[in-house]
């Protein structure tokens, strides 16, 4: 069991927004930054949203995150069939003084 | 550009010793603001920390992993190590580098990671 919790799987068409959530507690998510990372199939995971909400270059901007006290969300606008891949959350949790990583999501472009 | 690359045994026995190393490239190891993570993947399966150091060899490391494991760093080489005792199935696994940027306490993020290297425990 992870201590993030992701939905294991997500869907769209090209085109559409699709979000992610990604749940936490007050010793993880409400008290640090959440980060996303990409793992695109047979890849190691990229940087994709850091510090809550912030692209690092190259990033398009139709990838976006927000938080709200213990729960952060990933949003991919304008969907296109290279955004298939798993996406992580992860944050820094002060109770098990550990980094925690979401189960992942996997997202499927129909 | 900072580039990581890890090496190291592919296949271990039960019971035996995981050692791998990650070659830091493009950026000194010693730089501030930076630690130094290892993170696996078993097959199918999410991510889990390993553990991270800096530069002065300070190291935190996952609870559930903290009796059996080690990491060490050389700066004259640029590059940082994780061993990691009793291996089981169970730690089979990709396993990946990568640096822990630290902006303040409480903002930080992994990347860039390395392309990561399949450990397999079998006898």
């Amino acid at each position: 069991q992870s201590v993030l919790t992701q939905p294991p799987s997500a869907s769209g068409t090209p085109g559409q927004r699709v979000t992610m959530s990604c749940s936490g507690s007050s010793s993880n998510i409400g008290s640090f930054a959440v980060n996303w990372y990409q793992q695109l199939p047979g890849t190691a995971p990229k940087l994709l949203i850091y510090i809550d909400n912030r692209r690092p270059s190259g990033v398009p901007d139709r990838f976006s995150g927000s938080k709200s006290g213990t729960s952060a969300s990933l949003a991919i606008s304008g969907l296109q069939s290279e955004d298939e891949a798993d996406y992580y959350c992860a944050a820094w949790d002060d109770s098990l003084h550990t980094w925690v990583f979401g189960g992942g999501t996997k997202l499927t472009v129909l | 550009q900072v580039q990581l690359q890890e090496s190291g045994s592919g296949l271990v026995k039960p019971s035996q010793t995981l050692s791998l190393t990650c070659d830091v490239s493009g950026g000194s190891i010693s730089s501030g603001g930076h630690s130094w993570s290892w993170i696996r993947q078993p097959p199918g399966k999410g991510l889990e920390w390993i553990g991270h150091i800096d530069h002065s060899g300070s190291t935190d490391y996952n609870p559930s992993l903290k009796s059996r494991v080690t990491l060490s760093v050389d700066k004259s080489k640029n590059q940082f190590s994780v061993t990691l005792t009793f291996v089981t199935a169970a730690d089979t696994a990709v396993y990946y580098c990568a640096r822990e940027v630290i902006l303040t306490a409480t903002q930080g993020w992994f990347g860039p990671w390395g392309r990561g290297t399949l450990v397999t425990v079998s006898s």
